[in-house]
């Protein structure tokens, strides 16, 4: 049972280079949400996307994007990456935006030099 | 959103159970009450949650206050797999959800 899955697991970026984090579900989930996560702090979302074609920011959405073309694949799209932007990305999905489990993907650790 | 207030951390013997509380004084009435756990170096994973009655479920126990003012998770038997961040999310839906420092407990042998 594959569930969320994200690549890369770990990369490092040089200030200003752009970088897309791939995320995959195989649970027919229409729910897909981005988080990040610094050392010591709770997890704070970044975009989500409500079904194919439609996504919305959550609380920290600036220097990111989104794009949903399938239910399966919710891509972050890293644009001219800043030191502040290191941090890990969690991937998650579920059944719906008010429904289920919320099932998060591994994490992928990005350190920006 | 409704803010929550979580001890920073706790301790406990493995086989003994725990009880980690979790005040949200300004939760609303249809805003659920999630636990979700993060074990090191993993994604949070759910633990159970509930609306106003208790709630069981294999991994734990969720009693809510009666004013829905604070809930506690139970854990019955701790091991040390159980070892985690802890965190108590109150949320209508799931782009509401806040996950905040949570609780870190560690498990003693």
């Amino acid at each position: 049972n594959a569930g969320v899955t994200q690549t890369p697991k770990f990369q490092v970026l040089k200030t200003g280079q752009s970088m897309t984090l791939q995320c995959a579900q195989d649970m027919n989930h229409e729910y897909m949400s981005w988080y990040r996560q610094d050392p010591g702090m709770g997890l704070r979302l970044i975009h989500y996307s409500v079904g194919a074609g439609i996504t919305d920011q959550g609380e920290v959405p600036n220097g990111y994007n989104v794009s949903r073309s399938t239910t399966e694949d919710f891509p972050l799209r890293l644009l001219s990456a800043a030191p502040s932007q290191t941090s890990v990305y969690f991937c998650a999905s579920s059944l719906g935006s008010r429904r289920g489990t919320i099932y998060f993907g591994e994490g992928s650790w990005l350190t920006v030099v | 959103d409704a803010k929550t207030t979580q001890p920073n951390s706790m301790e406990s013997n493995e086989e003994e159970p725990v009880h980690l509380p979790c005040n949200h004084s300004t939760i609303s009435g249809t805003d659920y009450i999630h636990w979700y756990r993060q074990l090191p170096s993993q994604g949070p994973e759910y633990v159970i949650h509930g609306l106003t009655s208790n709630v069981n479920n294999r991994m734990a126990s969720l009693a809510i206050a009666e004013d829905r003012k604070s809930s506690t998770l139970i854990l019955h038997r701790a091991t040390l797999r159980d070892a985690a961040v802890y965190y108590c999310i109150p949320s209508f839906s799931n782009n509401d959800m806040r996950f905040g420092a949570g609780t870190r407990l560690t498990v003693k042998p």
